[in-house]
């Protein structure tokens, strides 16, 4: 069935440090792949998307990138300062028909938790 | 920016009972979600909504869960008879758009959450 498969945390990095989290997932058809962010405390937040292969979603410094032959999204930050601790989640939804009333689900991996150190 | 809310932040209950977690969509979206995560495990997905009717269900969701949009306003998640393996962080969601179509607004807002623990 449909999955997705995250690295698994926690992530303790140093500030400034290069981050990569990866994902690949499974999927029959042609999903759209997420990343959402959960800091303490609260709910999740969409952190970027991309709807197609060869699309890369970027927000906040982060950047992911659809590869369609690798079936992978990693998430990836040049610079990560102690703010972007949080636990970070890859996604993905597939059409599961016409019509309005087949709305679809997301599949979340099981997260990853990011920890930076000043 | 326009919130989910999610009400109470924790509930704690004795097994069997039953318990209801409410959540406020954000006022013009349509389609409505619930997912749980288990202390430690994925973020599952429970059930969507839409049109006063549930779009699609998950093996998790079985006759014990219910959902309800009583008011036009609120969206609950009803548990009859709670187990202890019901213990989970629940959260709500709501989008706009249908999920998984691929529109470039196409984003679920989700709320923060309602531990339930179950004795």
């Amino acid at each position: 069935g449909d999955s997705v498969t995250q690295m698994e945390g926690p992530v303790t990095l140093s500030e400034e440090a290069f981050l990569t989290i990866n994902c690949t997932y499974t999927a029959t058809g042609y999903p759209s792949l997420f990343w959402y962010v959960q800091y303490p405390g609260e709910g999740l937040q969409l952190l970027l998307k991309a709807t197609k292969a060869d699309d890369k979603g970027s927000n906040k410094g982060f950047e992911a990138t659809y590869r369609k032959e690798t079936t992978s999204f990693h998430l990836e930050k040049g610079s990560v300062q102690v703010s972007d601790s949080a636990v970070y989640f890859c996604a993905l939804s597939l059409i599961r028909g016409l019509t309005d009333s087949s709305a679809s689900k997301i599949i979340f991996g099981s997260g990853t938790r990011l920890s930076i150190r000043p | 920016e326009p919130e989910v809310t999610q009400t109470p932040s924790h509930q704690v209950t004795q097994m069997g009972q039953e318990v209801i977690l409410r959540c406020v969509p954000i006022s013009n979206h349509l389609y409505f979600y619930w997912y749980r995560q288990i202390l430690g495990q994925k973020v599952e997905f429970l059930v969507s909504f839409y049109n006063n009717e549930i779009s699609e269900k998950s093996e998790i969701f079985d006759d014990q869960f219910s959902v309800e949009r009583p008011d036009g306003s609120n969206f609950t998640l009803k548990i009859r008879s709670t187990k202890l393996e019901d213990s989970a962080m629940y959260f709500c969601a709501s989008s706009s758009q249908r999920a998984g179509i691929g529109l470039s607004n196409e984003k679920l807002f989700f709320g923060s959450g309602t531990q339930l623990s179950v004795l």
